[in-house]
């Protein structure tokens, strides 16, 4: 069975910090891994999609890397601000099963200005 | 539409009532999910059509829980006999087809009183 794992749970840094959050998946074989963000009392907003054959993607001020083999996957954000404060959630797509994706319990980011 | 709609936003029910959630996807999106989050706890999957297929039915927890999704576009899930424990938020996700990105709708709260 498919397990995400995502450290920390919580995470709070000072306005214009770079940072890396972590998500670690027990079975490699996936067609994709996913990140959300999620605000309180919201939906899923997407944020980055990586293929399994790709090793990162970027958009903006974010930067997500896939390692496959060691089934891992960070998400970078360069000069944190504020409106980044949300949670994070990863999300993995695995090969042979129900199409489901598979979340970990993400991780809450707080900015402070 | 632009984006993932789901209907009502918030929904209180007595116990044991019957409540139908409501999700309208993106135009043209072959893909739907429906997942769950209850409070503290990860997103569980319920349920997942792809076009005509027989929909994949291996996360809903009872028989009270069924979907439907008709004409390839809206779904719709029905719990029966409400539980205090079916208490979560309700998500509904499409995508264009399987396996490529999934974009959320905002959700449905459900409260079973």
């Amino acid at each position: 069975k498919q397990e995400v794992t995502q450290i920390p749970a919580a995470l709070s840094v000072p306005e214009g910090e770079n940072l890396v959050l972590n998500c670690s998946f027990t079975d490699s074989a996936i067609y994709n891994l996913q990140w959300f963000r999620q605000d309180p009392g919201k939906g899923l907003t997407s944020l980055l999609l990586i293929q399994s054959s790709q090793r990162e993607q970027t958009s903006g001020r974010l930067n997500a890397s896939l390692d496959k083999s060691s089934g891992r996957s960070t998400l970078y954000i360069a000069a944190s601000q504020p409106g980044d404060s949300a949670t994070y959630l990863c999300a993995v797509n695995l090969r042979g099963s129900a199409r489901q994706l598979t979340f970990g319990s993400g991780t809450q980011l707080t900015v402070l200005p | 539409g632009a984006g993932v709609s789901q209907s009502p936003s918030n929904k209180v029910t007595e116990k044991g009532k019957d409540v139908e959630l409501r999700c309208d996807p993106i135009s043209g999106h072959t893909a739907l999910y429906w997942y769950r989050q209850s409070l503290g706890q990860g997103l569980e999957f319920l349920i997942y059509f792809q076009g005509n297929s027989a929909p994949d039915k291996s996360g809903l927890p009872s028989d009270r829980f069924s979907a439907e999704r008709t004409g390839g576009s809206v779904s719709t899930l029905t719990i029966q006999r409400t539980q205090q424990e079916d208490s979560a938020v309700y998500l509904c996700a499409s995508s264009i087809r399987v396996n490529t990105e999934a974009f959320f709708g905002q959700g449905t709260r459900l409260t079973v009183v």
